[in-house]
C-alpha cells in the first residue's frame, strides 16, 4: 500500500524557521518531492531529494531519511508569501513512475 | 504565456452530462497527466500518457476516459458527470530527459450539481 502522512497545518511567525514533516510507506521509492500550493492556484516545484542528507536551496531545504520513510521541509526566514500549502510526493518505481501525493500541510505565515 | 494551458477554469454542470476538460502544452514534453485534488487527500492520479499511443490507468480512473490527440494536446473527458466528480483537476507535463519534476497547468474547478 502507499501512505503518506503529513500534519494538517502549521502556523508561524514572519522571520521564524518552520519545519513540515513527511513520512510515508511506499512499495516503491524513486525519488521524495515537495512541492508549494498557493490558495486556488497550480503546484510549484520546490525540492527533490533521492538519496539521504539535506538538499539546500535558498531560504528552503529539504532532508531526506530512507531507512526512516521520513522527509522534512525546513522553511528559514519566514516571510507572509510562504503561506500555502506545501506537498509531500514519493515518485515511485512502477513503470510511470507516478507520483503518490500527500494531503499538504497548510501553512500561515503571521505578522 | 502559460507553459500549460487548462479549459476551461471552472465550470458547473449537471449530473449526467458529459464534460470535457482539455490541456495543452508548449513545453514538448512527451509526458501527460490528469490529477484531482479534494480537500484533505491530496492530489490523485487519474490517468497518464507518455505519447499518443501510451495511455494508462491511474489510481481512480473508474468514470473518466482521456484523449491525447497529439503530443501537446491531452483531453479527460466525465461521460455522466456525478456529484463526487465534483473537485479541482489539474494536469501536468514531464520530461525525464530535462528535469525530475512535474510542470502543473492552473486547474479546472468543476461542480456536478
Amino acid at each position: 500500500g502507499q501512505n503518506i502522512d503529513q500534519p494538517t497545518e502549521m502556523t508561524a511567525t514572519e522571520g521564524a524557521i518552520v519545519q513540515i514533516n513527511c513520512t510515508y510507506q511506499t512499495s516503491g521509492f524513486n525519488g521524495l518531492f515537495w512541492y508549494q500550493q498557493h490558495a486556488g492556484e497550480a503546484p510549484t516545484f520546490l525540492s527533490y531529494n533521492v538519496l539521504d542528507g539535506l538538499e539546500e536551496k535558498g531560504r528552503f531545504s529539504s532532508f531526506l531519511s530512507r531507512s526512516k520513510g521520513y522527509s522534512y521541509l525546513l522553511l528559514k526566514e519566514l516571510q507572509m508569501k510562504d503561506s500555502a500549502s506545501y506537498l509531500c510526493a514519493v515518485r515511485g518505481h512502477n513503470y510511470g513512475q507516478n507520483f503518490v501525493f500527500g494531503p499538504g500541510t497548510r501553512l500561515s505565515v503571521l505578522p | 504565456d502559460a507553459d500549460v494551458t487548462q479549459t476551461p477554469r471552472n465550470r458547473i454542470t449537471k449530473t449526467g452530462k458529459r464534460i470535457m476538460l482539455e490541456c495543452s502544452q508548449t513545453k514538448g514534453h512527451d509526458r501527460m497527466y490528469w490529477y484531482r485534488q479534494d480537500p484533505g487527500l491530496g492530489l490523485r492520479l487519474i490517468y497518464y500518457s507518455f505519447d499518443v499511443k501510451d495511455i494508462n490507468k491511474g489510481e481512480i480512473s473508474d468514470g473518466y476516459s482521456v484523449s491525447r490527440q497529439a503530443q501537446a494536446k491531452f483531453s479527460l473527458s466525465l461521460e455522466s458527470a456525478i456529484p463526487n466528480q465534483t473537485a479541482l483537476y489539474f494536469c501536468a507535463t514531464s520530461d525525464p530527459g530535462t528535469g525530475v519534476e512535474q510542470y502543473f497547468g492552473p486547474g479546472t474547478r468543476l461542480t456536478v450539481t
